[in-house]
């Protein structure tokens, strides 16, 4: 069964720093999603990584993914106050089904 | 290009009343998702729809749920009756077919937060 980690749960940090978020996922996978949620709001896509090294970079986010440690990254460099939400990673389960299985979701808040 | 729609975005019910959720996905997407998430958690699926079949309802509460979708597009979610434990938001996602694709990319609607009481 496929299983996914996310760490920290939760983090709280300040303006200006840098920080990673880990994805941890038990079985071979080599496509992996990372959404954000805002309180209250629905979940919105953020990265799409689809194979081993992929790095994707959107303003002060970037993750990759590496498929043979089963762990993707995503990094927040100088963190600015609207970044604070929850952000989920998923991975695509490879089987017929085309599931994705979810992380707990990590949730960040960026004091100013 | 019009987003995940789903209605209504919240809804507050008595306990054992029914209730009903509507959602029209992305056009052209042929993988239809019910999700349930309860506050401070994860999305848990509960059913998912390749066109107008099923694949997998296996977490889905078929004692009380029940979902449809007819003509391959828009999907309605029911629980009948509703237990307090049902409170949570329901959110409908959608995605292109991923075998040819490559990539199995989910779109969100913005949710119903149910409220049981």
């Amino acid at each position: 069964e496929l299983k996914v980690e996310q760490n920290p749960l939760f983090l709280s940090m300040q303006e200006g720093k840098n920080y990673t978020i880990y994805c941890n996922y038990s079985t071979t996978s080599d496509r992996l999603y990372w959404y954000r949620q805002d309180p209250g709001k629905s979940l919105e896509s953020l990265f799409v990584l689809l194979s081993n090294g992929a790095v994707k970079q959107e303003g002060r986010l970037m993750a990759s993914l590496d498929t043979k440690a089963r762990l993707s990254t995503l990094h927040i460099t100088a963190a600015v106050h609207d970044l604070s939400a929850t952000y989920f990673c998923a991975v695509d389960a490879l089987d017929s089904n085309y599931q994705l299985i979810w992380g707990a979701g990590t949730k960040l808040i960026i004091k100013p | 290009e019009a987003g995940v729609a789903q209605s209504p975005r919240y809804k507050i019910i008595e306990k054992r009343q029914s209730v009903a959720f509507w959602c029209n996905p992305i056009s052209g997407h042929a993988t239809l998702y019910w999700y349930q998430q309860i506050l401070g958690q994860g999305p848990k699926l509960l059913i998912q729809f390749q066109n107008n079949g099923v694949v997998d309802d296996s977490q889905l509460p078929k004692d009380r749920f029940s979902a449809e979708r007819l003509k391959g597009v828009d999907s309605t979610l029911k629980i009948q009756p509703a237990k307090l434990e049902d409170s949570a938001v329901y959110l409908c996602a959608s995605s292109l077919d991923r075998p040819r694709w490559g990539h199995n990319e989910q779109f969100f609607g913005p949710g119903t937060r149910l409220t049981v009481l």
